[in-house]
């Protein structure tokens, strides 16, 4: 079955360390995003891709770092200029960049939940 | 910057009951989805409405768009206990020369057996 694995779902970081969370994708997507949700907020965008080799930043991109290698692979590493790192992780893929068919939208991941300990 | 708002934040029936929740935005859309997530899982498609669109179906769920009014409604008919979930909304709308997908900060619905 095609979808978004993230791993892994449960991840500790320590202070001034970084850290990658995986996001894998077996559905021929173009666009991939990662959002973070913290309570009260929704989600917000951090980075998103268009196509391979190419990346944007979101709302919220400091702190934060991707890469775009292959077409199926969208890796966040949350760095230690990230001071409030704690929160849901979500990754997400679309056909388009912000393309939705008529009854399909964007394909999440089940997250990654990081804490900083 | 929050596009869509749902209201309410939270919300507490009894199942069979209907469940409605609400979405507010602020600037012109070229759609609008509603999507669910479960505790501690990721957000799952529901339904997606264009702009030219005033109500859609799918299965026991009716979503409404007035542009007008720049809001919407998600409507869960006779309601599960397997439908407790948080319920987002998520604008497509223009931005810098692409469709930017916004999301809101979720109603909260918990269906009581």
């Amino acid at each position: 079955d095609g979808g978004i694995t993230q791993s892994p779902k449960y991840l500790f970081r320590k202070e001034g360390q970084n850290v990658t969370l995986s996001c894998e994708q077996n559905l021929n997507h173009d666009a991939m995003y990662w959002y973070r949700q913290d309570p009260g907020q929704g989600l917000r965008l951090i980075y998103y891709s268009q196509i391979v080799n190419d990346f944007q930043k979101g709302d919220i991109a400091e702190g934060y770092s991707v890469s775009r290698e292959k077409k199926e692979s969208f890796p966040l590493t949350v760095t230690s200029a990230q001071k409030n790192p704690t929160a849901f992780y979500l990754c997400a893929s679309s056909i388009g960049l912000g393309q939705t068919t008529k009854n399909y939208g964007y394909t999440f991941g089940s997250g990654t939940r990081l804490t900083v300990v | 910057s929050q596009q869509g708002e749902e209201d309410p934040q939270a919300l507490s029936i009894q199942e069979g009951e209907n469940a409605t929740m609400n979405c507010s935005y602020k600037t012109s859309i070229n759609n609008l989805q509603w999507y669910r997530q479960n505790s501690g899982r990721g957000l799952v498609h529901l339904i997606l409405i264009r702009s030219n669109e005033r109500e859609k179906h799918s299965g026991r769920l009716r979503v409404t768009l007035d542009t007008s009014k720049k809001s919407s409604s998600l409507l869960i008919t006779a309601s599960r206990a397997a439908d407790t979930a948080s319920y987002f909304c998520a604008t497509g709308a223009n931005s810098g020369g692409y469709q930017k997908v916004t999301f809101g900060i979720g109603t909260k619905l918990q269906v009581i057996p």
